[in-house]
């Protein structure tokens, strides 16, 4: 079976320092995966989605992601962050079945302090 | 463009109390989704549908059933709300299965007491 783990639940960083959000998966057959981001209130919104080709992938709002078949992981960076990326991340793979389903992460939380 | 709509957007309910959240989609997707979301855990899927009239069970069906009868609107009902099922529910609409990214309503907060 097939899971997710986001090793971290909450990263508080400063406003302009880099930040990694860790993800590793499991599974047995080919995968897609994917971020999204769900700010207070709100549903989730996709940052950016591995299918194929490149294994540095690069999403919206600056960030970008790297996946790593060997060691089945895809870490999301961003080289700078700003207050408005304070929100929960979620990490999410797809079996690639045709029903489209995806296995969530527990979530990160991205705490920016000014 | 309203996207994926959820109703309602809030709702506290009895135990044993049976109630129906609506999620409407204007983005002529066949894919519909119907997740819950608690604290340390991220989102479980309860329900899916690839079509018009089909469904199937996710990964935490027990206490909801779900229909699907117009390719815009996904039905989750609660026949007999117990408090395990105080959660917040999020619907999310795709164009097709596999690569293509699922787009999120705003969910509804549900409260059972």
């Amino acid at each position: 079976a097939q899971s997710v783990t986001q090793l971290d639940s909450q990263v508080p960083v400063f406003e302009e320092a880099p930040v990694e959000l860790r993800c590793n998966y499991s599974s047995s057959v080919s995968v897609y995966l994917f971020w999204y981001v769900q700010y207070p209130n709100q549903g989730l919104q996709l940052l950016l989605k591995y299918l194929s080709g490149s294994t540095l992938v690069k999403g919206i709002n600056g960030f970008e992601a790297e996946f790593n078949k060997s060691q089945t992981s895809f870490h999301l960076r961003k080289p700078s962050v700003h207050i408005s990326d304070t929100a929960e991340y979620f990490c999410a793979v797809s079996e690639g079945s045709n029903t489209g389903k995806l296995i969530f992460g527990q979530g990160t939380t991205l705490q920016v302090k000014p | 463009n309203a996207g994926v709509t959820q109703t309602p957007k809030f709702r506290v309910l009895k135990t044993g109390q049976s109630m129906t959240l609506l999620c409407a989609q204007d983005m002529n997707h066949e894919y519909m989704y119907w997740y819950r979301q608690d604290p340390g855990m991220g989102l479980r899927l309860i329900h899916y549908s690839v079509g018009e009239g089909t469904t199937a069970k996710g990964e935490v069906p027990d206490g909801y059933n779900v229909s699907r009868l117009k390719k815009q609107n996904f039905l989750l009902g609660l026949e007999s709300a117990a408090p395990s099922q105080t959660s917040v529910y999020f619907c999310a609409s795709s164009r097709t299965g596999n690569y293509q990214p699922q787009h999120f309503g705003d969910g509804t907060r549900l409260s059972i007491l």
